[in-house]
């Protein structure tokens, strides 16, 4: 099972760009890379999630290097509404369908005027 | 119903008893996870529902957890002789049949053993 590595905690500011970077060394040929996002009091709420290159959609994006050992969550012009934590998983998939999610510490993101 | 939802939302227990946690999943949702969550920390993996059936049962802490879900639809969390280890968020998420489809997670049930 892929183990992930991300920053505890990031601070920005609203309206700058805000990249989270993750590792996932062990990452197998199947795995594919979620990203997670939480409000204190809620759930994990679906982002993104990728194979590899790129992918877009309304809030964010996701860059996946060509060895997939990393990926890059982008979240463009964040606002104070975006403080959360961050989660990036990377998927085990079980043979009769559907996937493990393991979740890790995260990253707590801490959006400021 | 339009999303996944937990019941009850906040749960107190004096340690020893037994408590029953439920979640009723996104309709047509064939897989069902359960997780807890402590404070500080991500969501710890539980149990995963394909269907009836539980596909994976490794995350479940001891035997005094237990999960079913007899008609593939709402699942329960059944914790016997709580202790106040057990106090945590427990969450459920429900996704469609398929690989790498998208999770979505309830609000949680605060679970606090006293």
């Amino acid at each position: 099972l892929a183990k992930t590595t991300q920053p505890i905690s990031m601070d920005s500011y609203e309206g700058q760009e805000v990249n989270i970077t993750c590792s996932h060394n062990n990452i197998a040929t199947n795995d594919y890379i979620t990203w997670y996002q939480q409000f204190p009091s809620q759930g994990p709420r679906f982002i993104i999630q990728g194979y590899k290159t790129k992918v877009t959609n309304e809030v964010a994006s996701l860059f996946i290097p060509a060895d997939r050992k990393s990926s890059t969550l982008s979240l463009p012009r964040v606002s104070l509404s975006d403080t959360a934590v961050y989660y990036c998983l990377v998927g085990e998939v079980y043979a009769g369908g559907g996937n493990k999610l393991t979740f890790g510490t995260g990253t707590q993101l801490k959006v400021e005027l | 119903g339009a999303g996944v939802s937990q019941t009850p939302s906040n749960k107190v227990t004096e340690k020893g008893k037994y408590v029953e946690l439920r979640c009723d999943p996104i309709s047509g949702h064939t897989a069902l996870y359960w997780y807890r969550q402590s404070l500080g920390q991500g969501p710890e993996f539980l149990i995963y529902f394909q269907g009836t059936g539980a596909a994976d049962d490794s995350g479940l802490p001891n035997d005094r957890f237990f999960a079913v879900r007899p008609e593939g639809s709402v699942s329960t969390l059944k914790i016997q002789r709580t202790e106040r280890g057990d106090s945590a968020v427990y969450l459920c998420a429900s996704s469609s049949s398929g690989t790498n489809t998208e999770a979505f997670f309830g609000q949680g049930t605060r679970l606090t053993v006293v």
